[in-house]
């Protein structure tokens, strides 16, 4: 079983709708979550991070938390064409490592319509 | 704030030959660095881990003879792959956190080619 689990995608959103995008983990011990954006033939890069049960927003993005269901989600309002890309979902492996190693899913591909 | 360079962002060369590759955090300390590989449509896999002043840590399958890891300053990695064969062409990237904070902060990746 993968630590973090996303569905890989693609996820066509027409434009200017909402694109949720979901994450589940195995290790209870996680602490900390992050989503990273991926743009094909470039590196991540941090877009929101979460460590507290709930919601967190930064400007069209919502992150929600729900370390009871070992889930964690990804909001985008008002997608446009420049979203498409590959979000990343991570968590930090706290009780197991002591480096700061995070662990990442798969991916999850979205593909904003126009 | 929290910008990674690394250098070069695309190199070619022919087998047999090494390569090394710059990873520099500008404007923090990075007490841990971590270099991953990334081959096309496939996820990020994770190489190893260097923390400053310390040898790195390898994930379970990664060759340390082959790639070489010296991460010298709270600013500065660098990852030698060393008698590269094509198998290695991939894209590399490193990405670096500072102490007490989880969020890995990317390099913009170096392109392997080996010819």
């Amino acid at each position: 079983q993968k630590e973090v689990e996303q569905n890989s995608g693609p996820l066509s959103v027409p434009e200017g709708a909402i694109a949720s995008l979901n994450c589940t983990y195995s290790d209870r011990g996680s602490q900390s979550f992050f989503w990273y954006r991926q743009y094909s033939g470039k590196s991540p890069e941090l877009i929101m991070s979460i460590y507290s049960n709930g919601d967190k927003e930064d400007g069209r993005f919502t992150a929600q938390l729900n370390k009871a269901s070992q889930y964690v989600s990804l909001l985008i309002r008002d997608s446009q064409p420049s979203d498409s890309a590959t979000y990343l979902c991570a968590g930090d492996r706290t009780l197991t490592d002591s480096w700061g190693k995070l662990q990442f899913g798969a991916g999850t591909q979205v593909v904003v319509t126009p | 704030g929290a910008v990674v360079s690394q250098h070069p962002s695309w190199v070619i060369c022919k087998s047999g030959t090494s390569v090394k590759i710059e990873c520099r955090s500008l404007d923090f300390q990075a007490t841990t660095m971590f270099w991953y590989r990334q081959f096309p449509k496939q996820s990020l896999m994770l190489m190893a881990t260097s923390n400053e002043g310390s040898k790195a840590t390898y994930e379970q399958g990664v060759e340390k003879d082959k790639f070489l890891i010296n991460h010298a300053s709270l600013t500065l990695s660098t990852l030698t792959v060393t008698s590269a064969h094509p198998e290695d062409s991939s894209f590399y990237i490193c990405s670096a956190r500072t102490s007490g904070r989880y969020e890995q902060y990317f390099g913009p990746g170096t392109r392997l080619t080996v010819t």
